[in-house]
């Protein structure tokens, strides 16, 4: 069974639009994330959760909404596309709050092309 | 600066050899994680790090606190260990992910 599953895994899209991206995870962990990879291949952090509750909500466009519905789903909505939203998104989960560096498991990311 | 230095970038070996990763970061990095990135894309965790040594299976990890150092080793390597490795620094502060640039496994039959 697939610990942390994102959907869907490929994404191409015109500018303008608006997409979502789901999130799940069967692992019975309280925190989940929403990770960017950047050109140089750095994983840096948009979004954290902790039992539904938002933690961490680094700088980034107001167009990019998380909503967890449960603790076991982190889904990410993204409105108005723009080209600079090309990358990879990966979600991860962990058992508890994100301190100490708690072993996090990842999705197999979301391609995200936006044309 | 936040950096994670990792080495070598790309190794290819026999299969059956005794394969060493090496990282090495900066002060504010709390925790180290190794993990595994096949083609595709996918991620998988392999360890987590703050202190000590840790063994799954045929690999091993180890961190050295006082030099900020860690290893991965892969004992008895198989082809199907071919896969790109990466350390990556877990930041308390901010909660970043701190990538090492990675090292291109590949095990030959």
């Amino acid at each position: 069974d697939t610990a942390v599953s994102q959907t869907p895994k490929y994404l191409v899209t015109q500018m303008g639009n608006d997409k979502s991206i789901k999130c799940e995870q069967n692992l019975g962990h309280d925190t989940m994330y929403w990770y960017k990879q950047d050109s140089k291949k750095f994983l840096k952090i948009m979004f954290s959760y902790n039992n539904k509750e938002l933690i961490i909500n680094e700088t980034v466009p107001n167009r990019f909404s998380p909503k967890s519905p449960d603790k076991a789903h982190l889904n990410l909505h993204i409105n108005s596309l723009e080209l600079g939203d090309s990358a990879v998104y990966f979600c991860a989960s962990s058992p508890y709050r994100p301190t100490g560096g708690n072993t996090i498991y990842f999705g197999e990311g979301s391609w995200l092309t936006v044309v | 600066k936040n950096e994670v230095e990792q080495s070598p970038q790309n190794l290819t070996a026999q299969e059956g050899e005794f394969i060493t990763i090496n990282c090495s970061y900066s002060v504010g990095i709390s925790a180290l994680h190794w993990l595994q990135q096949h083609p595709g894309g996918g991620i998988v965790s392999l360890f987590m790090l703050s202190s000590g040594k840790k063994k799954h299976g045929r690999l091993i990890a180890t961190i050295n606190i006082q030099e900020k150092h860690s290893s991965l080793h892969i004992t008895a390597s198989h082809p199907r260990d071919s896969a790109v490795y990466i350390c990556a620094g877990f930041m308390d502060s901010n909660y970043q992910l701190i990538w090492g640039a990675g090292t291109k496994l590949i095990i030959k039959p």
